[in-house]
């Protein structure tokens, strides 16, 4: 089965950078979707396949994807992007969902 | 817009089974692409089962197959999940999941509606 590999934990200081990768086989030729989740709340889209942003999602968000690598960046990081963040494929009729990402705001 | 709205926290003994419902609003069923996702505490998003967007079918996890059972009731717009012979590692909650931007072509190989999830406990 396709496995998607994300590092635990990103830290970030606020008004910088944040990169999240999310590994996988040839990802590069997936298109791989990306979640926020915040505690006690469902999941929310901030990029769909690749690098496109949903309406509402801040132009902060963006994404790539190539080779065996996918990554959101975050960039001016708040506060408020403190939470879990997923990526996500479709493969061989399965939905597969990476590890999961913290990422600390400092 | 559409607005997934699921059932309250159940509570549940070892081998028991548990349903889960989802009502769709702003939208009808039969349009929906749903999906299935839990999360057990402190862990990740796990897809249960859903549309299979090659087939129009409904599909299950290696995992659950066998356990699950996934259903909709178009006449009240409702979808249903039914997992069976319940352990103490099915405590987790239950989202259903949909896509709905049918700007693009691609809108349901990911979810970007989401129910608030619903709490489902299993303990003796």
């Amino acid at each position: 089965s396709y496995e998607l590999t994300q590092p635990l934990s990103v830290s970030v200081a606020l008004g910088q950078t944040a990169r999240i990768t999310c590994g996988g086989n040839n990802i590069g030729s997936k298109n791989v979707h990306w979640y926020q989740q915040k505690p006690g709340q469902a999941p929310v889209l901030v990029i769909y396949r690749d690098s496109n942003r949903p309406s509402g999602i801040p132009e902060r968000f963006s994404g790539s994807n190539s080779g065996n690598t996918a990554t959101l960046t975050i960039s001016r990081a708040q506060a408020g992007d403190e939470a879990d963040y997923y990526c996500q494929v479709w493969d061989s009729s399965t939905y597969v969902f990476g590890t999961g990402t913290k990422v600390t705001v400092l | 817009q559409v607005q997934l709205v699921q059932s309250g926290a159940e509570v549940k003994k070892p081998g028991a089974s548990v349903k889960v419902s989802c009502k769709v609003s702003g939208y009808t069923l039969t349009e929906l692409s749903m999906h299935w996702v839990r999360q057990a505490p402190g862990k990740g998003l796990e897809w249960m089962g859903g549309f299979d967007p090659e087939d129009g079918e409904t599909i299950y996890a290696q995992k659950f197959q066998g356990r699950v059972t996934m259903t909709e009731d178009t006449s009240t717009d409702t979808a249903y999940m039914e997992l069976s012979s319940l352990r103490s590692e099915d405590t987790a909650v239950y989202y259903c999941a949909t896509g709905t931007n049918w700007n693009d072509r691609y809108y349901y190989y990911y979810m970007d509606v989401w129910g608030k999830g619903t709490t489902v406990t299993v303990s003796s």
